[in-house]
């Protein structure tokens, strides 16, 4: 089965600065990556997808993500970071078979006016 | 209405009550969900449904029950529940495009359930 680390439960930056969420998977191939975000008392908002295409992924509200295959890894980032973008980060991997989609613990992330 | 509705919203319950959770979705999918999401912990699957037909049980305890009666309806029937059920729960659709590639699931706002 596939598994997600998501390092660091909690990120705080300041309103500006550069937004880095931490997202490592566990597969001997590359899988379907995703980042969703959850705003309080909503459910889960799709931010981005990596789907084999452009290792380098554009998503909604000025997020990016880069597949990296060497280091597993699919970490998302912001340049500056917006009041409105306190939320939580769930990063997320299927697989090519079957549509089970495996969530990491997320990251709370606070923006610091 | 669009995308993925939840009703009720919020819903407090006592063990002995039987209860159900409902959950419609308004995008044309194939592929329904229901997670489990408590503090801390990561999303919990619990049930998938393509096509109507439950694809996924991943251990969940018979006091909760799904029915997908169509490909845009969802519930999940609650009956003799613990205190420890307390979470949100969130229902998901998807298209499935059934070569072996998943595409994206689109979640509804949760259902906060307390268990008293």
């Amino acid at each position: 089965a596939q598994s997600v680390t998501q390092l660091g439960s909690h990120v705080s930056v300041s309103e500006g600065a550069l937004v880095l969420l931490r997202c490592n998977y566990s597969s001997s191939v590359p899988p379907y990556l995703f980042w969703y975000v959850q705003y309080p008392n909503q459910g889960l908002q799709l931010l981005l997808k990596y789907t084999s295409a452009a290792t380098l992924v554009k998503g909604i509200n000025g997020f990016e993500a880069e597949f990296k295959k060497s280091e597993t890894s699919f970490h998302l980032t912001k340049p500056s970071a917006h009041m409105s973008d306190a939320a939580e980060y769930f990063c997320a991997v299927s697989e090519y078979t079957g549509n089970q989609f495996y969530f990491g613990t997320g990251t709370s992330l606070t923006v610091i006016p | 209405e669009t995308g993925v509705t939840q009703t009720p919203r919020h819903l407090v319950m006592g063990m002995t009550n039987k209860k159900s959770l409902k959950c419609e979705q308004h995008l044309g999918h194939n592929a329904m969900y229901w997670y489990k999401q408590s503090a801390k912990k990561p999303l919990e699957l619990m049930f998938v449904y393509n096509f109507k037909e439950q694809t996924e049980n991943n251990s969940v305890p018979s006091r909760f029950s799904p029915e997908c009666p169509n490909s845009s309806h969802l519930f999940l029937h609650l009956h003799t529940l613990q205190p420890e059920d307390s979470a949100l729960y969130l229902c998901a659709s998807s298209q499935d495009l059934g070569t072996g590639m998943t595409n994206e699931q689109f979640f509804g706002p949760g259902t906060r359930l307390t268990v008293l």
